[in-house]
């Protein structure tokens, strides 16, 4: 079975205080590994998809990069918006299904 | 565009009674996914559609739960009878293809 772990569970920034989340993965085939972002009450937000090592991707502060065995989102420079829970998923094998970790919420303080 | 929406946005119901749960995905998109996060867990996945088509069931807990999706448009998953384990906030989400899934909003169901 495909295993995600997310760490650390929360993180607590200063506002312009980068930081790095960590998503370790066990699958048989990996596809694709996904990055959301969920802020309360909502549905989670797609964010990146990766699909090789070595592949990398950023959208305003954020860059997640990707190796054989985990995957990294980089915060640069957080601001109070960046506040929320970030998920992580990977598909694998034949399968469309997205195997989820269980999140790391990050606030951002100003 | 509009993004994927789902009705009820909140359910409360007695244990034993049948709940109905209904997503319309995001126009176009043949694919179509049913997740659940029940408190404290992580999201786990129930089922796919490919169009009207039952792709992948094995997330499904029980036969307790029935996800349709007629004509390959919307679909509703019907909980019946439903059981206290069964509260948490159940997700849709549609994709045009095997790449990134979009999320609805989720129905928060509390069983009673």
């Amino acid at each position: 079975e495909d295993q995600v772990t997310q760490s650390p569970e929360a993180l607590r920034l200063q506002e312009g205080e980068s930081s790095s989340l960590n998503c370790s993965y066990t699958v048989s085939g990996l596809r694709g590994l996904f990055w959301y972002r969920q802020d309360p009450g909502k549905g989670p937000e797609f964010l990146f998809t990766l699909y090789s090592a070595g592949e990398e991707k950023e959208k305003e502060r954020l860059k997640a990069t990707l190796t054989k065995k985990e995957s990294f989102l980089h915060i640069t420079a957080p601001k109070p918006e960046d506040s929320a829970t970030y998920l992580c998923a990977v598909q694998a094998g034949n399968d469309y299904k997205l195997s989820f970790g269980a999140g790391t919420t990050v606030t951002v303080r100003a | 565009e509009a993004g994927v929406t789902q009705f009820p946005s909140h359910s409360v119901i007695e244990k034993g009674q049948t709940v109905t749960l209904r997503c319309d995905p995001i126009s176009g998109h043949d694919n179509l996914y049913w997740y659940r996060r029940v408190m404290g867990k992580e999201i786990k996945f129930l089922l796919h559609f490919v169009k009207e088509s039952k792709q992948d069931e094995s997330g499904m807990p029980n036969n307790r739960f029935l996800a349709e999706r007629t004509g390959g448009t919307y679909s509703t998953l019907k909980v019946q009878p439903a059981e206290l384990e069964d509260s948490g906030v159940y997700f849709c989400a549609s994709s045009p293809a095997d790449n990134e899934q979009f999320f609805g909003p989720g129905t928060r169901l509390t069983v009673l």
